[in-house]
């Protein structure tokens, strides 16, 4: 079947760097999105990655190895605006999008 | 970017009553739309596939005859709640993907329905 897992919550410390992993299983592949979801809000997108290595975007970077199945998420220079719900998902070979639950990143001062 | 308007965004009804909810995309034509619901705490769960002109594609467990949806232009989709039930309240969000096709979703707002 098909699966996606990423750390359900994670706390971080503001100003620092913290690292949201994903691992997924799907049939077939056609590329890995990170979205970002404040409380009541609808998702954002933050990165695409279809190719492996690193995508870097400001304070935020995201990593693919297709090979092992997993992505990550990273954000340096932490605010406290931060703080959302990350949702990882992958796309299929019938360019349907396999989404994991989300991994609630709480940001202390 | 690409901007989706979904409309309304909070609506509260009474039990047995039908809801519609409308999602636009204002700055390109959407040759899919995707419907959404999301309960507290969880991920976005996917109800539905839409492709303009076509009947929509309904996922497993979704019944098609309770969210009626219609995507009657590469602009506009609707969703429907039929004889909505208090378990119907949810966050439904609808996104769209453009005819570029890169695979990039972009997002409505969200319509939080609450049937009392």
């Amino acid at each position: 079947g098909q699966n996606i897992d990423q750390p359900t919550e994670m706390t971080a410390t503001e100003g620092a760097i913290v690292q949201i992993n994903c691992t997924y299983q799907t049939s077939g592949f056609n590329g890995l999105f990170w979205y970002q979801q404040h409380a009541g809000e609808a998702p954002t997108f933050l990165s695409y990655n279809v190719l492996d290595g690193l995508e870097e975007k400001g304070r935020f970077s995201s990593f693919l190895s297709r090979s092992k199945g997993y992505s990550y998420l990273l954000l340096k220079e932490l605010q406290m605006k931060d703080s959302a719900s990350y949702l990882c998902a992958a796309m299929d070979s019938n360019y349907q999008l396999i989404w994991g639950a989300g991994t609630k990143l709480i940001i202390k001062p | 970017g690409a901007v989706v308007s979904q409309h309304p965004s909070w609506v509260i009804c009474k039990s047995g009553t039908s809801v519609k909810i409308e999602c636009r995309s204002l700055d390109f034509q959407a040759t899919t739309m995707f419907w959404y619901r999301q309960f507290p705490k969880q991920s976005l769960m996917l109800m539905a596939t839409s492709n303009e002109g076509s009947k929509a594609t309904y996922e497993q467990g979704v019944e098609k005859d309770k969210f009626l949806i219609n995507h009657a232009s590469l602009t506009l989709s609707t969703l429907t709640v039929t004889s909505a039930h208090p378990e119907d309240s949810s966050f439904y969000i609808c996104s769209a993907r453009g005819a570029w096709d890169t695979g990039e979703l972009f997002f409505g707002e969200g319509s939080r329905l609450t049937v009392l």
